[in-house]
């Protein structure tokens, strides 16, 4: 069965700081991946996603992203936190299959405070 | 274009009523998928819907439906509303499903007393 696991519930960096966020996922086949990110009482704003082609990928908000297939991971990057990147964040897998349509797994979540 | 629209955005309901949801897909989207998150469970994947059928469904009780219209607009109902019914539900729009990249709505807050 498919699954994401996002291991950081909360990180804490200070702004200016490097981020990383962590996403491991399990999926038989190559799976399409995705990093959403939700302010509080908002819904999810798409950042990036990865379909195939070039493991390494660039998103909006000068966020990226890098596809391990050896390590079945996705993890999130930014080189430099401003402290209106405070937000959670969700990494999601999508089948991409005839059978599955239009659902996506999302990890628990990845809560991220910026310290001034 | 306009992105998508979910209505009302907040609802206080007690238990055993019913209630309506709806969302309104960005302009030429024709799938949308329904999602619940809650502070225990996370995001959940209800439903999805396309050219008025819907062709995926998640792990919930048979209370949870919904529906598309030729507009591509759909709705989902949620009847005898229990407690744990309360969560955020999450409307997503894409063009055909198949690549899932889904943009969502800002939500509606479902409170059930």
């Amino acid at each position: 069965a498919q699954s994401v696991t996002q291991p950081d519930i909360h990180i804490t960096v200070s702004e200016g700081a490097s981020l990383e966020l962590r996403c491991n996922y399990s999926y038989g086949a190559t799976p399409y991946l995705f990093w959403y990110v939700q302010s509080p009482g908002q819904g999810l704003q798409l950042l990036l996603k990865y379909f195939s082609g070039d493991t390494l990928v660039q998103g909006i908000k000068g966020f990226e992203a890098e596809f391990k297939r050896s390590q079945s991971s996705f993890n999130l990057r930014k080189p430099s936190v401003h402290w209106s990147d405070a937000a959670e964040y969700f990494c999601a897998v999508g089948a991409g299959t005839s059978s599955n349509t239009g659902k996506l797994i999302f990890g628990q979540g990845t809560t991220l405070q910026v310290k001034p | 274009k306009a992105g998508v629209t979910q209505t009302p955005r907040y609802l206080i309901k007690t238990r055993g009523q019913q209630v309506t949801l709806s969302c309104s897909p960005i302009s030429g989207h024709r799938s949308v998928s329904w999602y619940q998150q809650t502070p225990g469970q996370g995001l959940q994947f209800l439903f999805e819907y396309f050219s008025e059928t819907q062709r995926n469904k998640g792990n919930f009780p048979g209370r949870f439906s919904g529906r598309q219209f030729s507009n591509s607009r759909s709705e989902m109902n949620v009847s005898t509303l229990e407690l744990g019914d309360s969560a955020l539900y999450l409307c997503a729009s894409s063009l055909d499903g198949h690549d899932n990249e889904q943009f969502f709505g800002p939500g509606t807050r479902l409170t059930v007393l």
